[in-house]
């Protein structure tokens, strides 16, 4: 199975800062990668798709890139309301497999 | 506009059974792929199994093969896991959600709100 790694495991940050957690593939997985945000007691929503494309209506201060085996998910000014987890998830190959996750602390 | 609501978790003995419902109440659920996603208390996220529109592909966590059964009816807006031989690691959060497909990228939008599932 494919391990994704995700880090830091946790930040915490200020209102505005440039927020940015990367995940790591153990194979190449292409562009196969999404994001997840989870706020406590909720589910997960979905941010961003095939490494680089902004879900609908997710704020555009949400970004991610990469390819392969390396991929960033950054918050370009963080707010309050991104307390949360952030999940990587590779499509790629079966099982598909989450990271760890993040925990953003404001 | 797809909202999904499962129930049918609950309290079970190891080796007992379970079937968690999930429901589209915008009547969306028969075009799309549909799958199962879950969360072990204070844990994260773990892909369980998903299929196809008409149930002629489905995919499954190795660790849940021959145990758990995704199924759907599309006439109902519904998908199912029936749930078998439960284990105390089978214990969590089960949120069902649609694919979203794009090439060959795949993606779980929306999620349901969760079932919780104990096997103690």
């Amino acid at each position: 199975a494919i391990q994704m790694t995700q880090s830091p495991s946790s930040l915490s940050a200020s209102v505005g800062d440039r927020v940015t957690m990367t995940c790591r593939a153990s194979q190449g997985i292409s562009t196969d990668l999404g994001w997840y945000q989870q706020k406590p007691g909720k589910a997960p929503k979905l941010l961003i798709f095939a490494a680089s494309s902004l879900r609908s209506g997710v704020p555009l201060r949400f970004s991610g890139s990469g390819s392969g085996t390396d991929f960033t998910l950054t918050i370009s000014s963080l707010q309050p309301e991104d307390l949360a987890t952030y999940y990587c998830l590779q499509d790629n190959d079966y099982p598909w497999t989450f990271g760890q996750g993040t925990k953003v602390d404001i | 506009e797809m909202q999904l609501v499962e129930s049918g978790g609950g309290l079970v003995q190891p080796g007992g059974s379970l079937r968690l419902s999930c429901v589209d109440s915008g009547f969306l659920l028969s075009r799309y792929w549909m799958g199962w996603v879950r969360q072990a208390p204070g844990k994260g996220l773990e892909w369980v199994a998903h299929m196809n529109q008409d149930g002629s592909y489905y995919f499954y966590l190795d660790s849940v093969k021959g145990r758990f059964t995704i199924s759907r009816d599309n006439a109902k807006n519904s998908l199912y896991l029936q749930m078998n031989s439960l284990r105390d690691e089978d214990t969590a959060v089960y949120y069902c959600a649609r694919l979203g497909m794009a090439g060959s990228a795949d993606w779980f939008d929306p999620w349901g709100h969760g079932t919780l599932v104990t096997v103690s």
